[in-house]
């Protein structure tokens, strides 16, 4: 299987545990993102990679969320000190740069704080 | 401020029938894409159409097609003799140009969730 993975694909944590979700995009893309989805809303932005570059990070990303893709291959999202605020599906997706070619998503990892 | 309004929640229709979803976006940029995906209960986002602000025609790809009206900010699809395997969550999006560092982050609609009966 080619397409962007996620794992756990599902996670159930109590409130103040810190969780780490992990995203191998398409492999020849360079461009990586993080998206959260609550039941019944779209996918809100989060945070984007260029290879191994974090260049935007939402507001919705605070600082108990941090990002990271080291050597520009997977990424991984850890939430520290989880709040039942932050349950939600996390989606990764992953596209080629420069105009190349539109956004893959992964399945999403499920959180559910206890 | 970007911003895209799928104003139908829900829509359900029977089997064969044609059906329309709508979707208005906001931009001030000049230069941009729009898209939509359908999430199927198994809730992977799968891509449908990617549709750049310089062109306006329309797109028919076999059951599926797609109204681009820059002049009402619109960007509507429409299934003909839509069929059960239709049923998802249907969400249009946007996004700046991709060839900057600033561009390819998608802003969603709400989504409309399709229910298509036997």
């Amino acid at each position: 299987d080619t397409g962007v993975s996620q794992d756990p694909r599902h996670k159930i944590t109590k409130r103040g545990q810190n969780v780490t979700f992990r995203c191998d995009p398409i492999s020849e893309h360079n461009r990586l993102y993080w998206y959260r989805q609550t039941l019944g809303q779209g996918p809100e932005f989060l945070t984007y990679f260029q290879n191994e570059a974090q260049l935007e990070k939402s507001r919705l990303l605070s600082d108990r969320f941090s990002a990271e893709r080291p050597k520009g291959s997977f990424s991984t999202l850890e939430i520290q000190r989880t709040e039942q605020g932050d349950s939600a599906m996390y989606l990764c997706a992953s596209s080629l740069g420069g105009g190349r070619g539109e956004a893959f998503f992964g399945q999403g990892t499920r959180l559910t704080v206890v | 401020a970007q911003k895209v309004t799928q104003a139908q929640t829900e829509i359900s229709v029977v089997e064969k029938e044609d059906v329309t979803l709508d979707c208005v976006y906001e931009t001030r940029d000049t230069t941009y894409y729009l898209f939509w995906y359908k999430q199927p209960p198994s809730g992977e986002l799968v891509f449908l159409i990617r549709r750049n602000s310089f062109d306006e025609q329309n797109e028919i790809s076999g059951r599926y097609s797609w109204n681009f009206q820059k002049s009402t900010s619109s960007f509507n699809f429409t299934i003909t003799a839509s069929q059960v395997v239709d049923s998802a969550v249907y969400f249009c999006a946007l996004s700046g140009i991709f060839w900057d560092n600033q561009g390819g982050k998608l802003i969603f609609g709400q989504g409309t969730e399709l229910s298509v009966k036997p």
